[in-house]
């Protein structure tokens, strides 16, 4: 079974800190996908990799930067926390698009309830 | 532009009653669609997925979705539902001018399924 797992479940920090969430996947996926999900809007994309080193910036990107250095390991990170930026983040994990044109389903860690006081 | 809508953000049903969450698409060609549910305090799992065949696909926990191309629709159903079925239903679709197998979800439907 595919594990994606994040650092922590929930998470409080006080406005201007520098927050890290971390997430690592154990199936060797090349994708890695950071998520926020808030009531009433779904989920928007923040960034995404696909291969070590490598990231593209999703839907709303501003405010995050993220670090990817091991494949297996996804790494976003809030440069100056604001109250705006409370809300559950996901992290996700997919293998890579196959040659036939197959696209392969995400898979979901727990999630982060960040609260930014 | 691609997108998913779910236009109902409710959906109730009685236990043992069928149920159907909805989905509409627009996409240029032909699409790959999804749909994952969500449990309170957890993460998105994957339910099933639709990239070519058959228009009925059959996924986990007794889940089908069909697929209706002249509808542009993928509503998600279930014969039967079951009061552990209550729980945040996303639709998905994968973003075709992204390599990195992006997908645009749909705002979600909550399911209550009442005893």
């Amino acid at each position: 079974d595919v594990k994606v797992t994040q650092s922590s479940r929930y998470l409080v920090k006080r406005t201007g800190e520098k927050v890290f969430l971390e997430c690592v996947q154990d199936m060797d996926h090349e994708n890695m996908f950071w998520y926020r999900q808030d009531p009433g809007l779904g989920l928007r994309l923040i960034y995404f990799s696909y291969d070590v080193k490598m990231k593209e910036k999703g839907d709303i990107p501003e405010g995050y930067s993220v670090s990817r250095e091991k494949k297996e390991r996804f790494s976003l990170i809030l440069e100056s926390a604001s109250t705006n930026q409370t809300s559950m983040y996901l992290c996700a994990s997919s293998l890579q698009i196959g040659g036939s044109g197959l696209s392969y389903e995400q898979y979901f860690g727990p999630g982060t309830r960040l609260t930014v006081t | 532009a691609q997108s998913v809508a779910q236009p109902e953000d409710q959906v109730n049903v009685a236990e043992g009653n069928p149920l159907t969450v909805k989905c509409t698409y627009s996409v240029s060609g032909n699409p790959y669609l999804f749909w994952y549910v969500q449990y309170p305090n957890r993460g998105l799992q994957f339910l099933l997925k639709y990239i070519t065949g058959d228009n009925l696909v059959k996924g986990s926990y007794g889940f089908e979705a069909e697929f209706n191309k002249s509808q542009t629709s993928f509503h998600l159903k279930k014969p039967s539902a079951l009061v552990s079925d209550s729980a945040l239903y996303f639709c998905a679709v994968r973003d075709r001018n992204n390599q990195g197998g992006k997908l645009i979800f749909g705002q979600g439907t909550e399911l209550s399924v009442k005893p």
